[in-house]
């Protein structure tokens, strides 16, 4: 069985200092791993996905995440925070590809918060 | 430009009421997903489908129904069964179910029901 636990349901920041949103999964195969971004009232927006490839991903906006599987982790950051990237944050965990569940299972969400 | 669409953005509507939210891609993907968002509880699925003409309940299908007969869309059905309606839905298609393909989100519809 596949489970996503996001540590943090929101965090908050200074502008020009890092983020750090934290996300361990669980899985029973080879998962695909994914981080998903929602501003305000919008759909959700791919922000990077790793499928067993390079451990340390790289996606839009200056985000990279690194695949811990020694500690199930996911862990999406980024070095300088802007005002553009407060919103929801989703961890979404899926192992399909290797003989698991057909679905992805998503994590509860992070709410970042960006001060000036 | 290929995408998906959902419409409206808004929907209001009176207790008792069926109501159906639309959702239309053009990216010729198999697989297409009905989810709901309330505040802190992330995304919860409500239908999934794999193909034309076949769909699979998620975890939260009661007061709720969809066809799939056409590949470019899935429209999901709110009945008067559902004890709480309001809420934020969001349709989602990937390429195939499995295969650990990224989901493509519409930008969703807010519906409240009073």
């Amino acid at each position: 069985a596949q489970s996503v636990t996001q540590l943090d349901s929101h965090v908050s920041v200074s502008e020009g200092t890092p983020v750090l949103l934290r996300c361990n999964y669980s899985s029973s195969y080879s998962p695909s791993l994914f981080w998903y971004v929602q501003h305000p009232n919008k759909g959700l927006q791919l922000l990077l996905k790793y499928t067993s490839a390079a451990t340390l991903v790289k996606g839009i906006n200056g985000f990279e995440a690194e695949f811990k599987k020694s500690e199930t982790s996911f862990h999406l950051t980024k070095p300088s925070a802007h005002m553009s990237d407060a919103a929801e944050y989703f961890c979404v965990v899926f192992d399909g590809a290797s003989g698991g569940s057909y679905i992805p299972t998503f994590g509860r969400g992070t709410s970042l918060i960006v001060h000036p | 430009d290929g995408g998906i669409t959902q419409s409206p953005k808004y929907l209001f509507r009176k207790e008792g009421q069926n109501v159906t939210l639309s959702c239309e891609q053009n990216l010729n993907h198999d697989a297409m997903y009905w989810y709901r968002q309330d505040p802190g509880q992330g995304l919860r699925l409500i239908y999934y489908s794999q193909i034309v003409n076949d769909f699979q309940k998620g975890d939260i299908a009661e007061g709720y129904s969809v066809s799939r007969e056409k590949k470019e869309s899935f429209p999901l059905t709110v009945t008067s069964a559902q004890k709480n309606p309001t809420a934020f839905y969001l349709c989602a298609s990937s390429p195939r179910l499995a295969g650990g393909w990224e989901q493509y989100f519409g930008p969703g519809t807010r519906l409240t029901v009073t």
